[in-house]
C-alpha cells in the first residue's frame, strides 16, 4: 500500500526559509518511473502544483515559483524534501505530496496534507 | 502560461446527471484528470486519461476530452459527490483548474 505523509514547520515567519519533508512508504523513490510531487492549496483556494522529483533525479517546477524551489530526494530515507525561500504571507497553505508513476504520469495517491502559516 | 477554465459552481438535483467542464487551448490533444476533494481532506482521482476510473469510482462517473473541453460527468447524483472537483493537465508543467463546487440540493 503506498502512503504520503507531509512534515514541516507549523509557523514560519516571513523572508524564512521552510522546508517540508515527504515520508513515502509502498514504493521507493528510486523506482522507474515513479515521481513524487508537491501541490499546495491556500485557504478557500484552488489547488497549486509546485514541483515533482523523478526516479533519474529529473525535476521540474512551478513556472511562477521556481527561482524559490528546490526540490530534491534521498533515496535511503525514501524522502522527497521541497525548499521554498523567503516565504511570504501568501505561501499560508497546506501543502501536499503526491506519487505518480508511468506515463503519462497521474497523482494517483496523495498524503494528507500539512498545514503550514506564515506569520510573523 | 497554460490556463484550464471551470466553472465555479455546479448545482444538481439528487439522481440527475450532473456535468463539470474544464476548457483549455487544444485540451483535446493533452490528457486530463479530475481529483474530488471533500472539506478538509485530500483530493482524490476519479478520472485520469482523459476518461479511466480508478479503482473504487463509482462507474456513474465518467470523463471526455475534445477540441478545447474536458468534461466530467456523474450520474445518479448523489448527495456524496458533493465536493470541489478540479481538472488537471500537463503543458510544459502541471496544471490545475480553478476548481468546480458540486452542490446537490
Amino acid at each position: 500500500q503506498i502512503t504520503l505523509q507531509e512534515s514541516g514547520p507549523t509557523l514560519v515567519k516571513p523572508t524564512q526559509t521552510l522546508t517540508l519533508t515527504c515520508t513515502v512508504s509502498g514504493f521507493s523513490v528510486s523506482t522507474r518511473e515513479v515521481g513524487v510531487h508537491w501541490i499546495r492549496q491556500s485557504p478557500g483556494k484552488a489547488l497549486e502544483w509546485l514541483a515533482v522529483i523523478y526516479w533519474n533525479e529529473d525535476k521540474r517546477y512551478s513556472p511562477s515559483l521556481k527561482t524559490r524551489l528546490t526540490i530534491t530526494k534521498d533515496t535511503f530515507k525514501n524522502q522527497v524534501v521541497l525548499t521554498m525561500t523567503n516565504v511570504d504571507r501568501v505561501d499560508t497553505a497546506t501543502y501536499f505530496c503526491a506519487h505518480s508513476d508511468g506515463v503519462p504520469e497521474t497523482m494517483a495517491v496523495w498524503g494528507r496534507g500539512t498545514t503550514i502559516t506564515v506569520s510573523s | 502560461s497554460y490556463e484550464l477554465t471551470q466553472p465555479v459552481s455546479v448545482s444538481v438535483s439528487p439522481g440527475q446527471t450532473a456535468s463539470i467542464t474544464c476548457s483549455g487551448d487544444k485540451l483535446g490533444d493533452k490528457y486530463v484528470c479530475w481529483f474530488q476533494q471533500k472539506p478538509g481532506q485530500s483530493p482524490v482521482l476519479v478520472m485520469y486519461e482523459d476518461d479511466k476510473r480508478p479503482s473504487g469510482i463509482p462507474e456513474r462517473f465518467s470523463g471526455s476530452n475534445s477540441g478545447n473541453t474536458a468534461t466530467l460527468t456523474i450520474t445518479e447524483t448523489q448527495a456524496a459527490d458533493e465536493a470541489d472537483y478540479y481538472c488537471q493537465a500537463w503543458d510544459s508543467s502541471v496544471v490545475f483548474g480553478g476548481g468546480t463546487k458540486l452542490t446537490v440540493l
